[in-house]
């Protein structure tokens, strides 16, 4: 397996842009999370899902993040409007449900920087 | 309100000897304690974990320590070795309907010296 895998890693836009990140988890893995990283908050989680359904989005800083999981093995993160203050390292996980000792497995980010 | 605290940014030391990572929590719930790694570039990597039902789980040269009363956990690494220079997360899970969901604490920079 290659892992949990996001694309892109780099993405630099325009403040007011929309940008969609996404994300593959691991085949069998059947929760998903999307955490966010800067200095000032470290690693906060932004929301995660179980088996396909958000289960918690109560990190979602406003109504400019969605996140949505069609399917087991895809995930997007989707910011619009964008705004400098959202520049950050935005990591998805994956695991087993409710799999507390296994820990998650992290894809290696997508950095996004809003100018 | 941090539920999770690595209250040292950083770490230094030599290579040979032990390094001891902190990590204080606030939330009794907490039944599940993790620790990852984080290279530059990469996302954070599983190393070991904890149940609240044990006080010490050892795998290689990591060994993981809890004590409940105090709402406390560490990370002990014998030998350090300079790969194992990184950012080390500490993260706390619960149970129910919060099982399976990690709050993660600042990190600690550790740098072994050759």
């Amino acid at each position: 397996d290659a892992g949990v895998i996001q694309s892109p890693r780099h993405e630099v836009t325009e403040m007011g842009q929309e940008v969609t990140l996404r994300c593959k988890p691991i085949s069998g893995h059947n929760s998903l999370f999307w955490y966010r990283q800067t200095m000032m908050r470290g690693l906060e989680l932004l929301i995660y899902f179980n088996n396909n359904v958000p289960i918690d989005d109560s990190g979602m800083p406003e109504d400019r993040f969605s996140a949505k999981m069609p399917n087991a093995s895809f995930s997007t993160l989707k910011i619009q409007p964008s705004e400098p203050r959202d520049s950050a390292v935005y990591f998805c996980a994956s695991s087993l449900a409710r799999s507390n000792l296994y820990g998650y497995t992290f894809g290696s980010g997508t950095r996004l920087t809003v100018v | 309100d941090q539920q999770v605290k690595q209250n040292s940014p950083s770490l230094s030391v030599q290579e040979g000897r032990i390094s001891i990572l902190n990590c204080d929590y606030t939330n009794s719930m907490f039944d599940y304690f993790l620790w990852y790694k984080k290279y530059p570039a990469e996302g954070p990597t599983f190393l070991i974990s904890i149940s609240s039902i044990k006080d010490k789980n050892e795998d290689g040269r990591f060994t993981v320590f809890l004590n409940k009363s105090a709402k406390h956990l560490s990370l002990h690494i014998v030998p350090s070795q300079p790969g194992d220079s990184a950012v080390y997360f500490c993260a706390a899970s619960g149970s129910g309907t919060n099982a399976g969901k990690s709050t993660f604490g600042d990190g600690t920079t550790l740098t072994v010296k050759p």
